[in-house]
Parts: structure tokens; sequence; C-alpha cells
């Protein structure tokens, strides 16, 4: 079935660097999202991406999504301790039914 | 959060005994989900449903149960809980817009097996 990759799978940064996680996928995608999960929470939405090449920004969060449409990023400048959580994508399965969700990033900010 | 609760919110059981986790939402929306969470393995898809009566299995199935007999309620039942099912399982809804599908998901059932 479908499957993505995540990485890096831990991060640690100093609060104020930037931080950046991938999702990487065999398989050409038509669409691709990302969810935020704090400690303890529960996985919430952020943004989806469907076109090649595709930027998408929510203040101090770049989404990216790979010409090829089989990749994606996140990217996020001068970290805060907000930050803090589990950045998981999500794709489409073969079947275009349901949601394949990537192992996740999990970013840790030392103040 | 779309109105979805989850109940038992935190469970112990013995291994070989039924457990069943309850899902709940307000607004009527049609696809549910139950998904399992373990570290390195992100959310697993255990069962879905896409109506009242409707449901079909994910990647992750055996040895889980479903039943929607509301639209309103979605119920996972372990048969016979084992340790390797000791887990956080979420339940999310799905929400359809334009070209758009997005999951919201409910607060989660911790479950520990012994």
């Amino acid at each position: 079935g479908q499957q993505v990759m995540q990485i890096p799978q831990y991060q640690h940064v100093q609060e104020g660097e930037d931080f950046t996680t991938y999702c990487n996928s065999s398989t050409t995608l038509s669409n691709i999202q990302w969810y935020k999960q704090r400690p303890g929470g529960h996985p919430v939405f952020l943004i989806q991406l469907v076109k090649s090449g595709e930027v998408k920004k929510q203040k101090r969060l770049t989404f990216q999504f790979g010409e090829a449409k089989k990749n994606s990023s996140l990217h996020i400048t001068a970290t805060q301790t907000t930050d803090v959580g589990t950045y998981f994508c999500a794709v489409t399965d073969n079947y275009g039914q349901n949601f394949v969700f990537g192992p996740g990033t999990r970013l840790s900010v030392l103040p | 959060d779309a109105g979805i609760t989850q109940s038992p919110r935190h469970k112990v059981t013995e291994t070989g005994t039924p457990v069943t986790l309850r899902c709940h939402q307000t607004e009527n929306h049609r696809y549910m989900y139950w998904y399992r969470q373990d570290p390195g393995h992100g959310l697993r898809l255990i069962h879905y449903s896409y109506g009242v009566k409707d449901t079909d299995k994910g990647e992750v199935s055996d040895g889980y149960s479903v039943s929607r007999s509301k639209t309103e309620d979605f119920l996972l039942t372990l048969e016979s809980a084992t340790s390797s099912q000791t887990s956080v399982y979420f339940c999310a809804i799905s929400v359809r817009a334009d070209t758009q599908e997005t999951q919201y998901f409910g607060p989660g059932t911790r479950l520990l097996v012994l």
C-alpha cells in the first residue's frame, strides 16, 4: 500500500533556530496534508497542498509541494516553544479513499 | 474540534478481556475513522465507516471490530485484548468541502493491556 517517509524522526533546536521536516513518497501524490500534534494532544490539521510546486505560508510556517508531487516540506522560521510537537504529513491511499499518515517528526525547542 | 468525544479517555484492562471504545460526534458527519498511534508508526487506520451500518477494514484491522448503528456513534471493540493492542486510539471524522477533505480528531483514548 501507499507509504510515506518522514525525516528526521526527531529534531532538537534552540529557540529562534529554523526547522524543516520532509515528507517523501515513491509515487506521485494527488495532494498532501500536514498535521500538528502537541504533546498529549490530538492531531490538528494545518494545511493541504494540491498543485505541483505549490508554496503556502502560515505566519512562520512555510509548506512546499515538490515539482514532481512526490515530496513536501514544512519549514518553521525562528522556532518558538509553542512549536513543540510532532508534525505529520498525510497522503491519500492508493484507492483515493483514506489517508495514510507518515511516522511524524518530533520537534523539541529548547528555550 | 468538530464536536468529537471519546470514552473512556483512559483504560487499563487485562489480556483476554473484551474492550469497547466509543466515539461520539454531534455534527452528523458521514465518515468516521478509528486509528491507533504507536511510537515510530504515526497513525494507522484500523477501521472506518461511511455511513450507518457501513464499515470497512483499514491497514491494521486484525483483532478489532466496529459497529455504527447511529450516525453519531462509532464503536471500536477489541474482541480479546492483547498486550500488542496497548496504544493510544484516536477517532476522527472527515469533512469534505470542494477539493479538500480534512480530518478532525477526537481527544484520544489511552489503553493499557496488562
